[in-house]
């Protein structure tokens, strides 16, 4: 069975203070690791996709990691605007290409 | 870029109506779509599958009597939930996969149901 493993629950930055978003997950067949931004009320919104161990991707202060057990998502010198959820998922090609979510890190970032 | 939009973001309804979501991919096809259910701070989970031109696929413990999908063309998908209880009472958010710079799964915006 797929599992993704998101820590910490919760994280408070001040602005300005760099920090990493752990994702841990065990795959049969991995397709694709994702990451999304989730806010309140609302669906998530794509980031980014890894495909292989590896692979880096870089978005504004957003660079998301990938090894064969992990992936990391830092945020580098945060802003007020970056609190939200973060959701990470991952694609097993070997059970439909369907995706199986991590439980979310929630990010406040004060001012 | 891709774009899939939900109707209606959100809705009331009394026990024992029923309640109709929307969930339509506005610039893409999709042959499969893919509704979840969240609960307050949790993550999401996924309901089923839905597949045009097919039954749809239900996870485990989901009764697919009570959550009807209906995928009627390539851009929409429909999620009914029938003879609402206010357990039902969640966030719904449905998800389509487009092919475009690699394959990636684009949310709705979700629909917020309360059932009184």
């Amino acid at each position: 069975e797929d599992q993704v493993t998101q820590s910490p629950e919760a994280l408070r930055l001040q602005e300005g203070e760099s920090s990493s978003l752990n994702c841990s997950y065990t795959v049969s067949g991995l397709r694709g690791l994702f990451w999304y931004r989730q806010d309140p009320g609302k669906g998530p919104e794509f980031l980014f996709t890894l495909y292989s161990a590896g692979e880096e991707k870089e978005k504004e202060r957003l660079k998301a990691t990938l090894t064969k057990k992990e992936s990391f998502l830092h945020i580098t010198a945060p802003k007020p605007e970056d609190s939200a959820t973060y959701l990470c998922a991952v694609e097993d090609g070997n059970a439909g290409n369907m995706l199986t979510f991590g439980g979310g890190t929630r990010l406040m970032v004060k001012p | 870029g891709a774009v899939v939009s939900q109707h209606p973001s959100w809705v009331i309804c009394k026990s024992g109506t029923s309640v109709k979501i929307e969930c339509r991919s506005l610039d893409f096809q999709a042959t499969t779509m893919f509704w979840y259910r969240q609960f307050p701070k949790q993550s999401l989970m996924l309901m089923a599958t839905s597949n045009e031109g097919s039954k749809a696929t239900y996870e485990q413990g989901v009764e697919k009597d009570k959550f009807l999908i209906n995928h009627a063309s390539l851009t929409l998908s429909t999620l009914t939930v029938t003879s609402a209880h206010p357990e039902d009472s969640s966030f719904y958010i449905c998800s389509a996969p487009s092919l475009g710079q690699g394959r990636t799964l684009h949310f709705g915006n979700g629909t917020r149901l309360t059932v009184t």
